[in-house]
């Protein structure tokens, strides 16, 4: 099944801001709200956003989401070690009548 | 607390069946759609089906329709992920989510997942 597109990795210094983007279609992310799950290595997937920019309670405000068109992206500022990890985005797809997962980024903190 | 607590890690042979399954707390499943989720070995998240306890109502994924059975018994509120005859390729770590309301909502809990190893 298609998949929303994700750059593969990502990195960045301890303090810097990334930014992860998420790219689909009117079908998907262009007519759909996106989601954002975390996965530590070994771990199951966390709940990190919703709603395009909505976070959970408990997520620091470190973590914040937009969205334009076709097009989400997650921002993480003030990186720290302990958010190394696999992100993912969600949306669900009007075609396939599904959950479409992106295909994930690896965040490294250098 | 809402748990979803997975039944254990599965070894089996080409061919064989196998159900693992999700039994919730917390929270009544009745009430809230349970997704299962396929994380093959160092690769991305798959969505593979989606069930309504309340009803028993399911949606399967086109990848995954004809080669998985998702069903539930709400009266133990657990949901059940079901092959007839794995595959090699069906090797891969198996998560189910709850959807915190609708289908288009964010799975906002999730199992810690069974690991499933098809081997001959």
């Amino acid at each position: 099944q298609s998949v929303l597109t994700q750059p593969p990795s990502a990195s960045g210094a301890p303090g810097q801001r990334v930014t992860i983007s998420c790219s689909g279609t009117s079908s998907n992310v262009g007519g759909n709200t996106v989601h954002w799950y975390q996965q530590i290595p070994g771990t199951a997937p966390k709940f990190l956003m919703y709603s395009n920019n909505q976070r959970p309670s408990g997520v620091p405000d470190r973590f914040s989401g937009s969205k334009s068109g076709t097009s989400a992206s997650l921002a993480i500022s003030g990186l720290q070690s302990e958010d190394e990890a696999e992100y993912y985005c969600a949306a669900w797809d009007d075609s396939l009548k599904g959950v479409l997962f992106g295909g994930g980024t690896k965040l490294t903190v250098l | 607390e809402v748990q979803l607590e997975q039944s254990g890690a599965e070894v089996k042979k080409p061919g064989e069946s196998l159900k693992i399954s999700c039994k919730a707390s917390g929270f009544s499943i009745s009430g809230y759609w349970i997704a299962w989720v396929r994380q093959m070995p160092g690769k991305g998240l798959e969505w593979m089906g989606i069930i309504y306890p309340g009803d028993s109502s399911t949606r399967y994924s086109p990848s995954f329709q004809g080669q998985i059975t998702i069903s539930a018994a709400k009266s133990i509120s657990t949901a059940y992920l079901e092959w007839s005859g794995l595959m090699a390729s069906d090797t891969a770590i198996y998560y189910c989510a709850r959807h915190s309301s609708g289908w288009y909502s964010p799975f906002d809990y999730w199992g810690r997942g069974t690991l499933v190893t098809v081997s001959s």
